[in-house]
């Protein structure tokens, strides 16, 4: 069956913009993450929704990252104000039960 | 706090030897420990989920074993293969919980001809 797919799969914008990123989960999965993979810091947590409950936004860096679900299916994060340390790739995943099953990325650069 | 470290941080064996790569974290409540495949430039593969009341699990040549008591977690891969050649990730929950992961820093596997 079809995995969690993510768009665009790599994304370059000016210090400053806003950018949106999107992941499709794997239908049926009622969890999905979002996980942020940049070279001095590893691969790290940033917001997780389940279900209809209030998402947790524990890993959000800043105040400049947003993210929602709609019909909880698919998922937008949004980052507005890009900065530099903002560069990465992005990852989202979703689940049934407990085991993650991950898209391929976004590769976002910020000049 | 929830630690995880992985060792080695990078390996290179040729083809077909067995090996080990380890992880410990810091936290022995854990719910499950999950295993991960990255290729460069790709997305995180699912290798094997092991459960808290398990001890090992097995997929074909790979092997995870899970010891909660001492905080560790290995995966054997048998007859290694060119193939093989990838980054390893193992991941926690965050203490308390079980659904948003905490992750190593990954060993990285060179298997070569």
């Amino acid at each position: 069956g079809a995995g969690v797919s993510q768009s665009p799969s790599n994304k370059v914008t000016e210090k400053g913009k806003d950018v949106e990123l999107r992941c499709d989960p794997i239908s049926g999965h009622t969890a999905l993450y979002w996980y942020r993979q940049s070279l001095g810091q590893g691969l790290e947590f940033l917001i997780y929704f389940q279900g209809n409950s209030a998402p947790d936004k524990s890993g959000l860096p800043s105040d400049r990252f947003s993210a929602e679900r709609t019909g909880g299916s698919v998922s937008t994060l949004t980052i507005q104000r890009t900065q530099q340390e903002d560069s990465a790739v992005y990852l989202c995943a979703s689940s049934l039960d407990r085991e993650q099953y991950f898209g391929p990325g976004t590769r976002l650069t910020v000049t | 706090k929830q630690e995880v470290t992985q060792i080695p941080a990078a390996l290179s064996v040729p083809e077909g030897e067995n090996l080990v790569l380890n992880c410990s974290f810091t936290d022995s409540a854990i719910y499950n420990l999950q295993w991960f495949r990255q290729d460069p430039g790709k997305g995180l593969t699912s290798l094997l989920l092991i459960q808290s009341s398990q001890r090992e699990q097995t997929s074909g040549r790979l092997n995870a074993s899970l010891d909660k008591s001492s905080g560790r977690s290995t995966l054997y891969i048998a007859a290694s293969q060119p193939g093989d050649s990838a980054t390893y990730l193992c991941a926690v929950p965050f203490s308390g919980g079980y659904n948003k992961l905490i992750f190593g820093a990954g060993t990285r596997l060179a298997v070569h001809p």
